[in-house]
């Protein structure tokens, strides 16, 4: 069964520490894709980042980056120097193959993350 | 600025009352989507379109309908709301093509049913 797990349900840290939101996926497919996305405050769920199951290379972006481990199914993100603005909901995702077309995008429960000034 | 844009964003009414949710994107996108988000955050897909004509339920078991008469309106609808509807309702669109794709989100409608 293809599942999206995050532990953590609701993050506090201070503004300017360094934050990690954990992710971890189950899938039997051996192409899939994971993915963040942000919803702040105002309700709208926010894209970040998509990766692929064959390119286990790390990104960065700005202060975010992107731990992908094939081998421990998980798909971590760090905000570094967090901001006020930071604080969101953000959801890690699973897109597994329906036929050949990977439509369905299955979302962990995700995490709250407040940023105290 | 948003694509994807739902009304109404807020909606309060009584049981047994039929509601439709409007969903509209302008950026020519085959796949649509509906996922209700519960108070715990937690969002689950209850339908999805392939295109003009094309409709699916999702994991969520829902007694909401929708339909896709144009490719840019996915409506949902529910024939008598009850209170146990209350809930966070997102539309998604994204393009029709081989390899995941991104989902662009509307704003999302809150229906309260008392």
């Amino acid at each position: 069964a293809q599942k999206v797990t995050q532990a953590q349900t609701e993050i506090s840290v201070v503004e300017k520490e360094d934050v990690t939101l954990d992710c971890v996926y189950e899938t039997r497919d051996t192409t899939y894709y994971l993915f963040w996305y942000k919803q702040p405050p105002s309700g709208e769920l926010v894209f970040l980042i998509r990766r692929n199951s064959f390119d286990e290379q790390n990104e960065i972006s700005g202060r975010y980056s992107w731990n992908f481990q094939k081998s421990t199914s998980s798909f971590n993100f760090t905000i570094t120097a967090s901001q006020v603005v930071d604080s969101a909901v953000y959801f890690c995702a699973l897109s597994e193959a329906l036929g050949t077309s990977y439509d369905k995008v299955i979302f962990g429960p995700g995490t709250s993350l407040s940023v105290i000034p | 600025e948003a694509d994807i844009y739902q009304t109404p964003r807020y909606l309060v009414i009584g049981t047994g009352k039929k509601i439709t949710l409007e969903c509209s994107q302008t950026m020519g996108h085959d796949k649509m989507y509906w996922y209700q988000q519960d108070p715990g955050m937690e969002l689950h897909l209850i339908h999805y379109s392939y295109g003009v004509n094309s409709t699916e339920k999702g994991d969520l078991s829902s007694e909401s309908t929708v339909s896709r008469i144009r490719t840019e309106h996915f409506p949902l609808t529910l024939e008598s709301a009850r209170p146990s509807h209350t809930s966070q309702y997102l539309c998604a669109s994204s393009v029709h093509s081989p390899g995941a794709n991104v989902l662009t989100f509307g704003a999302g409608s809150r229906l309260t049913v008392l």
